[in-house]
């Protein structure tokens, strides 16, 4: 199937700083979501993006839709301990029937 | 209380038995999903649903089996062909808004076949 490569893989980070991470893939999507999955849960839609070039936030979160269509990145200001989960990039297809296809998830932990 | 409702939390089951998962949703959205996560990888979708009383194959399909008789609910089953069935089931609804689409997610169930 489809793949998506999302990195890093996992991240340990001190409460305050900044991440960043990023999906990339070789096929072209013509929508990303960003998800934030809890130990235990469901996936949380953090963040859509419709269009190339697309930047949206929600509170300290920032995505963008890659120029290229062909990736997106997630940024996370001023993390704090609640911020720790998976975070899930996946990618929309028109020719995969618009299902989505997903990274493999970016671990974070915050140390406080 | 709008959204994505699965039972149990946890399940558990004997080798051989079937059991059939619940995933009901109360947002009037069309298609419907259910996904396997097995630990440290992503999402993995097994069958979905864009309307009611049709439903096609995901990338894992084999020793599952579904059926959308209704909008609002999405039963999946697990039969005793499926060779590894311990795992967290997720079930997802999708909303399309114009050309757009919004899909989330509901709270998961966890098998644990022994």
């Amino acid at each position: 199937g489809q793949q998506l490569n999302q990195s890093p893989q996992s991240m340990f980070i001190q409460e305050g700083e900044d991440v960043s991470m990023n999906c990339t893939s070789s096929s072209i999507f013509n929508t990303w979501l960003w998800y934030k999955q809890d130990p235990g849960e469901g996936p949380v839609l953090l963040i859509a993006l419709y269009k190339a070039g697309e930047l949206t936030s929600n509170g300290r979160l920032t995505a963008q839709f890659g120029i290229t269509r062909k990736d997106s990145f997630l940024n996370i200001s001023a993390s704090i301990p609640s911020d720790v989960g998976i975070y899930f990039c996946a990618g929309q297809l028109r020719e995969y029937g618009n299902k989505l296809v997903f990274g493999a998830g970016t671990i974070l932990r915050v140390k406080s | 209380d709008g959204g994505i409702t699965q039972s149990p939390k946890y399940l558990f089951r004997k080798e051989g038995q079937n059991v059939t998962l619940s995933c009901e949703q109360n947002l009037n959205h069309d298609a419907m999903y259910w996904y396997r996560q097995d630990p440290g990888q992503g999402l993995r979708l097994i069958y979905y649903s864009q309307i009611v009383n049709d439903f096609q194959k995901g990338d894992i399909a084999e020793g599952y089996s579904v059926s959308r008789e209704k909008k609002e609910s999405f039963p999946l089953t697990v039969t005793s062909a499926q060779k590894n069935p311990t795992a967290f089931y997720l079930c997802a609804s999708r909303l399309r808004e114009g050309g757009s689409y919004k899909q989330y997610f509901g709270p998961g169930t966890r098998l644990t076949v022994t």
